[in-house]
């Protein structure tokens, strides 16, 4: 599995886009990104994944570049709830083992 | 639709006593998983099942086993529990295109 990088943490102002980096340049042309999150002592929650064309959902949207080498989660008006630690995984479709890493902090701010 | 149930929700044991962890999803999931969770840090795959009636190890199996027997129940066990066994435990289950479905954890403390 390709391995990611993401900045350990960022703010955003409440009501604002929270855009959320992750970098995946060994990613193979097989992998799909995955975003999960994982709010305080509560189990980790799926938010989206895709291939290489952008994704949306009622939750996110999600950018890849046309390369795959990153990609960006977007929370189009993030809310106190949404502050998380935000995960990124580069991983085959069929594959087990969810190496979560360290993720983002996003911490919302009223 | 209840989604990922685990039953316990909290558990402190001695050690060397075992205990059984459930899980269930009412999904209708092949891809069943138990991880744990340390302080601080990500989670480890501990077994994972691809249907009923199959586990297989994932990265940290030692000190664990699973079984599947039914389709919507993945059970964890612990034989003699250890005091490094204490953690959160996970359990998911996963849909066609590997997303997984988290429950709200068992936390376990070996004394």
């Amino acid at each position: 599995d390709a391995k990611t990088t993401q900045p350990p943490s960022m703010d955003c102002a409440e009501g604002r886009a929270a855009n959320l980096p992750c970098n995946h340049s060994t990613i193979s042309g097989n992998e799909y990104v995955y975003w999960y999150r994982q709010i305080h002592s509560q189990g980790p929650q799926y938010i989206i994944h895709g291939l290489k064309n952008n994704e949306t959902n009622e939750m996110a949207s999600l950018i890849i570049t046309e390369d795959r080498k990153s990609s960006t989660l977007i929370l189009p008006h993030a809310t106190l709830r949404d502050t998380a630690v935000y995960y990124c995984i580069a991983l085959l479709t069929g594959a087990n083992n969810l190496f979560f890493g360290t993720g983002t902090r996003l911490t919302v701010i009223p | 639709n209840a989604g990922v149930t685990q039953t316990p929700k909290f558990r402190v044991l001695k050690t060397g006593q075992s205990m059984t962890l459930l899980c269930a999803q009412d999904m209708n999931h092949e891809y069943m998983y138990w991880y744990r969770q340390d302080p601080g840090m990500g989670l480890r795959l501990i077994h994972y099942s691809v249907g009923e009636g199959t586990t297989a190890k994932g990265e940290v199996p030692d000190g664990y086993n699973v079984s599947r027997l039914k389709k919507q129940n993945f059970l964890l066990g612990l034989e003699s529990a250890a005091p490094s066994q204490t953690s959160v435990y996970f359990c998911a289950s996963g849909g066609v295109y590997n997303e997984q479905f988290f429950g709200p954890g068992t936390r376990l403390t070996v004394l």
